[in-house]
């Protein structure tokens, strides 16, 4: 079944740490999204990626990096700079990067600061 | 900036009632408005996509309204069941990224 994997389903940090989380689709998308979603709040967006190499930086970027080495892979470091990572963070993917395309989520990392 | 607005926050209707669900955003300019299902703990699932340029779109139970002109969207849900409860979010699309309202959580009792 084609679809969007995000790894792992719960993670913990601890302070000064950095942790990466994963992001792996096989619809062939060219496009790729990470979203943080935090409780009574709208999804916003900290990255995206329209093809392989490329990526730009979303409404809330600071203390994040990704990188897109390959198609089907997005992922997601969250860095000792980003002071509040609790949250609940959704990957998503579209089959070109452009604002008429529909998005695909995957199923969320949650994560949590020990 | 875009902002997308949903009200109410939280809704309870029995069993059978139809469920409405308000959208609202601040600029016209969008590419297509999505309605997606979010369950407790779990990513989203696309249930509605509109283009701009359309009015309405129907799947099932569920058929969702677009006047962009005036920046609404409305999903009926007709003759609701307890699995509809969740969280349901409309996100506007434009300037290639989504634009989330912060949903509206329904409740529906057996």
């Amino acid at each position: 079944d084609g679809g969007i994997t995000q790894s792992p389903k719960y993670l913990f940090r601890k302070e000064g740490q950095n942790v990466t989380l994963s992001c792996e689709q096989n619809l062939n998308h060219d496009a790729m999204y990470w979203y943080r979603q935090d409780p009574g709040q709208g999804l916003r967006l900290i990255y995206y990626s329209q093809i392989v190499n490329d990526f730009q930086k979303g409404d809330i970027a600071e203390g994040y990096s990704v990188s897109r080495e390959k198609k089907e892979s997005f992922p997601l470091t969250v860095t000792s700079a980003q002071k509040n990572p609790t949250a609940f963070y959704l990957c998503a993917s579209s089959a070109r990067g452009q604002a008429d395309q529909p998005q695909h989520f995957g199923d969320g990392t949650r994560l949590s600061i020990l | 900036k875009q902002e997308v607005t949903q009200i109410p926050a939280a809704l309870s209707v029995p069993e059978g009632e139809n469920l409405v669900l308000n959208c609202s955003f601040t600029d016209s300019a969008i590419y297509n408005l999505q309605w997606f299902r979010q369950d407790p703990g779990k990513g989203l699932t696309s249930l509605l996509l509109i283009q701009s340029s359309q009015r309405e779109q129907t799947s099932g139970r569920l058929n969702a309204s677009l006047d962009k002109s005036s920046g609404r969207s409305t999903l009926y849900i007709a003759a609701s069941q307890p699995g509809d409860s969740a969280t349901y979010l409309c996100a506007v699309s434009h300037d290639y990224k989504l634009s989330f309202g912060a949903g509206t959580t329904v409740t529906v009792r057996a």
